[in-house]
């Protein structure tokens, strides 16, 4: 069964600094992994969608990279802003079970501070 | 842009009453999902359709059923509703035509206290 881990379940960092989200799964049978933003109380926002075949996708200040032999993907954020606290998920869909069942990470809470 | 709206952000009921929540997307998505998220546990997957007045179960089915009539709207029923039935509720939609690589958009979600 396929097991979707963030680590940290939280971070505070200060404003400006470039930091890394990590993410890592079981089955590296997947279609693609994709990174969602929560603010509190909100659904959830696609950021990436990163394909198998694919090694990094990018967006403004964002850059997801995705290394499916070893399980793991990273969402970079460089120059952090307030603006970007919120939660960070990521979600991979697995190739087995029909291919619509995404599997999900609890994800990390960010915090950037003034 | 994609928009998926749900009729309702937050919702009381009493347990025992039966709870429609309503899901509609505008970018005319074959697939439609809903799913329950809860602090510790995540997003998980009730049930899913990719198509009109086709439906299929996913992880956590108990004590729900859906209805699409519609290839805009997706409802999400709980028969009777319970305590344990307290969540936030999400509905998302996709694209079929290559949708094991479409993203998945979210409605806002609905927060749903049952007493």
């Amino acid at each position: 069964k396929q097991e979707v881990t963030q680590i940290p379940a939280a971070l505070s960092v200060p404003e400006g600094e470039n930091l890394v989200l990590n993410c890592s799964f079981t089955d590296s049978a997947i279609y693609n992994l994709q990174w969602f933003r929560q603010d509190p109380g909100k659904g959830l926002t696609s950021l990436l969608l990163i394909q198998s075949s694919q090694r990094e996708q990018t967006s403004g200040r964002l850059n997801a990279s995705l290394d499916k032999s070893s399980g793991r993907s990273t969402l970079y954020i460089a120059a952090s802003q307030p603006g970007d606290s919120a939660t960070y998920l990521c979600a991979v869909r697995p190739v087995t079970g029909g291919g619509n069942k995404l599997t999900f990470g609890t994800g990390t809470q960010l915090k950037v501070e003034l | 842009d994609v928009k998926v709206t749900q009729s309702s952000r937050y919702l009381v009921k009493r347990t025992g009453e039966k709870v429609f929540l309503e899901c509609v997307q505008d970018m005319d998505h074959e697939n439609m999902f809903w799913y329950r998220q809860d602090p510790g546990l995540g997003l998980r997957l009730i049930y899913f359709s990719y198509d009109v007045k086709m439906k299929e179960k996913g992880d956590i089915p108990e004590g729900y059923s859906v209805s699409r009539e519609k290839k805009e709207r997706f409802s999400l029923i709980l028969e009777s509703a319970s305590t344990n039935q307290t969540s936030m509720y999400l509905c998302a939609s996709s694209l079929l035509e290559g949708s094991y690589n479409s993203p998945l958009h979210f409605g806002n979600g609905t927060r749903l206290t049952v007493t």
